[in-house]
């Protein structure tokens, strides 16, 4: 079965500081791997998505990830980090075609933005 | 158009009542998804229906929790005996396509708080 952690079930940034959140999975073929942001009382966001092809995917908001294969992670960066980042943030993966359907969701970071 | 709606956003029922929550996907979105979300965690999944059909129901955690999408948009999560550790958010999403492609976003709706007393 797949499982997602995600280390830091909180962290604290300044603002305009680097942010990056992790994203580590457990699966025998690569997945389909997402970061969704989910602000106060809002549904999920996607903010970006590795499906295939080029392992450095850019999102919404300056966020972008980079897929590493040999390291079974996905982290979200920011090189810049503005108070309206603050958010709780998802990682999630779906095992495509061979392998499963559904998405499974890491336990979230809740990121806080310090002026 | 519209994102996807879910009411009611809250719902507050008594231990072993019975409750239906409604999740209205975007339109032309043929995968529906149904998940619940505890404080301090992420979305579990509940259930997938691919057009009126659940296609996969292996998140319901028990017999107490029914889901239907009889026309293949609309869909009603439907929980019997209500119990408090049912208390959660729960989350519909819709997608644009689903079965064996599951790269396609879910768009998520803003979820019905569920509280058991």
């Amino acid at each position: 079965a797949q499982s997602v952690t995600q280390l830091g079930s909180h962290v604290s940034v300044s603002e305009g500081a680097l942010v990056l959140l992790r994203c580590n999975y457990s699966s025998s073929v690569p997945p389909y791997l997402f970061w969704y942001v989910q602000y106060p009382n809002q549904g999920l966001q996607l903010l970006l998505k590795y499906t295939t092809g080029a392992t450095l995917v850019k999102g919404i908001n300056g966020f972008e990830a980079e897929f590493k294969k040999s390291e079974t992670s996905f982290h979200l960066t920011k090189p810049s980090a503005h108070m309206s980042d603050a958010a709780e943030y998802f990682c999630a993966v779906s095992g495509g075609e061979n392998y499963g359907q559904n998405f499974v969701f890491g336990p979230g970071t809740r990121l806080s933005v310090l002026p | 158009g519209a994102g996807v709606s879910q009411t009611p956003s809250n719902k507050v029922t008594e231990k072993g009542k019975y409750v239906e929550l409604r999740c209205d996907p975007i339109s032309g979105h043929t995968a529906l998804y149904w998940y619940r979300q505890s404080l301090g965690q992420g979305p579990e999944f509940l259930i997938y229906f691919q057009g009126t059909g659940a296609a996969d129901d292996s998140g319901l955690p028990n017999d107490r929790f029914f889901a239907v999408r009889p026309e293949g948009s609309v869909s009603t999560l439907k929980i019997q005996r209500t119990e408090r550790g049912d208390s959660a958010v729960y989350l519909c999403a819709s997608s644009l396509e689903g079965g064996r492609d599951t790269s396609y976003e879910q768009y998520f709706g803003p979820g019905t708080r569920l509280t058991v007393t």
